[in-house]
């Protein structure tokens, strides 16, 4: 069983147009985060929610608009995309009191 | 302005042979630090941890060295094997509210060759 699962794996989209990455941990986790890793390999975090709840908000334009419909889940929408905006995105998960973050394998997004 | 440093951006060691990666900080506020490992096209898996009360922390072929002095840490793999080939990742955490923020390296990716 996936701990952390990520859909779609690979998203190639034109500009402008809006698209959704799905998240989703059976691991119990009451914390969840969006990371994106651009060209550059850094892995640089989003958002974090815990109970459904936004914790942190990075300087993030807000085209991006993360959605935590329950503990469980944290989906990330994206309008109006732009070329920039190319780069691999990950979700993790982890327990309030624990440090360790388990991530997803990553959705590799293709802005043409 | 990077937090976390990861200067050497590949390495590569002979199998049975240690490796040694290292990680340099800049905010003394951490206290708590984390090495990930990740392979092509997976997300960053957790390899060990070192809380900043603590020196050294053992795991098998892995041990995590931390300076605070210097606000440095390193990983050592010893014997390193070909499956460790993989990129590295140091992260720090620090508070950040009711939450914990990890700030993350630029990576190291690591060739065993057999």
């Amino acid at each position: 069983d996936t701990a952390v699962s990520q859909t779609p794996k690979y998203l190639v989209t034109q500009m402008g147009n809006d698209k959704s990455i799905k998240c989703e941990q059976n691991l119990g986790h009451d914390t969840m985060y969006w990371y994106k890793q651009d060209s550059k390999k850094f892995l640089k975090i989003m958002f974090s929610y815990n109970n459904k709840e936004l914790i942190i908000n990075e300087t993030v334009p807000n085209r991006f608009s993360p959605k935590s419909p329950d503990k469980a889940h944290l989906n990330l929408h994206i309008n109006s995309l732009e070329l920039g905006d190319s780069a691999v995105y990950f979700c993790a998960s982890r327990f309030q009191g624990s440090w360790e973050q388990f991530f997803g394998p990553g959705t590799r997004l293709t802005v043409l | 302005d990077q937090q976390v440093k990861q200067n050497s951006p590949s390495l590569s060691v002979q199998e049975g042979r240690i490796s040694i990666l290292n990680c340099d900080y800049t905010n003394s506020m951490f206290d708590y630090f984390l090495w990930y490992k990740k392979y092509p096209a997976e997300g960053p898996t957790f390899l060990i941890s070192i809380s900043s009360i603590k020196d050294k922390n053992e795991d098998g072929r892995f041990t995590v060295f931390l300076n605070k002095s210097a606000k440095h840490l390193s990983l050592h793999i010893v014997p390193s094997q070909p499956g460790d080939s993989a990129v590295y990742f140091c992260a720090a955490s620090a508070r950040a509210g009711n939450n914990r923020k990890l700030i993350w390296g630029l990576g190291t990716s690591l060739a065993v060759n057999p």
